[in-house]
């Protein structure tokens, strides 16, 4: 079964512009979450869908969101780009929302660059 | 959601068997405890789920203890490739993941 995919895996923005990454989860899985990973701030959660319903958010300010498509795929956008929005975007999808486990399946990340 | 305290890092060896504790003194009634590792550059991987007691699957074993204030997770006999970071998280299973800042495994040959 193919994993989680996430694409672009690499992307360099300047400062204003807005960027779009998106997801493709594990077939068959409904849930998909999103992360930020930082140095300085480690992993933190943004946001969580589910069919096609955004069910949990982060502390992120509303530049950052997200939907989620008929077919599970999700979608993450960032608006106004600033230089600290420059991290590892990890897209997580899993069976169900929560509910039995916290087993959740991560793609290998975008990397984004704000110059 | 319970805050977790865990050791920055850690060094090891090949072939010893490692355990890294984690602190997590709020922890909830209807809190799990779960283990996720990660690799440079790599999102991070799920290694092990618990509510008491002690679990094991192929990986590692997770000893809770009975008041819950603690757990450990244990790695038998690790190897280079082991080399991780290894991050502790207790939630309701409401599907957000609060990670904090992990504990850096480090073996050495």
């Amino acid at each position: 079964k193919a994993g989680v995919t996430q694409t672009p895996r690499y992307l360099i923005k300047t400062r204003g512009q807005q960027v779009t990454l998106s997801c493709s989860p594990i077939s068959g899985h409904r849930s998909v979450s999103w992360y930020q990973q930082t140095p300085g701030q480690g992993l933190q959660f943004l946001f969580e869908y589910f069919s096609e319903t955004q069910r949990n958010k982060g502390n992120f300010p509303g530049r950052f969101s997200g939907r989620q498509f008929s077919n599970s795929r999700s979608e993450m956008n960032v608006s106004t780009l600033e230089l600290g929005d420059s991290a590892l975007y990890l897209c997580a999808s899993s069976l169900a929302l929560g509910g039995e486990s916290y087993e959740q399946y991560f793609g290998p990340g975008t990397r984004l660059t704000v110059t | 959601l319970a805050k977790t305290t865990q050791p920055i890092s850690m060094d090891s060896y090949e072939g010893q068997e490692v355990n890294i504790t984690c602190s997590h003194n709020n922890i909830a009634t209807n809190d799990y405890i779960t283990w996720y590792q990660q690799f440079p550059s790599q999102g991070p991987r799920f290694i092990i789920q618990g509510y008491k007691t002690k679990v094991t699957n192929e990986v590692a074993s997770l000893f809770i203890p009975a008041d819950r204030k603690s757990s450990t997770l244990s790695l038998p006999r690790v190897s280079l490739s082991d080399t991780a970071v290894y991050y502790c998280l207790v939630g309701d299973l409401t599907g957000k993941l609060i990670f904090g800042q992990g504990t850096t495994l480090q073996v050495k040959p």
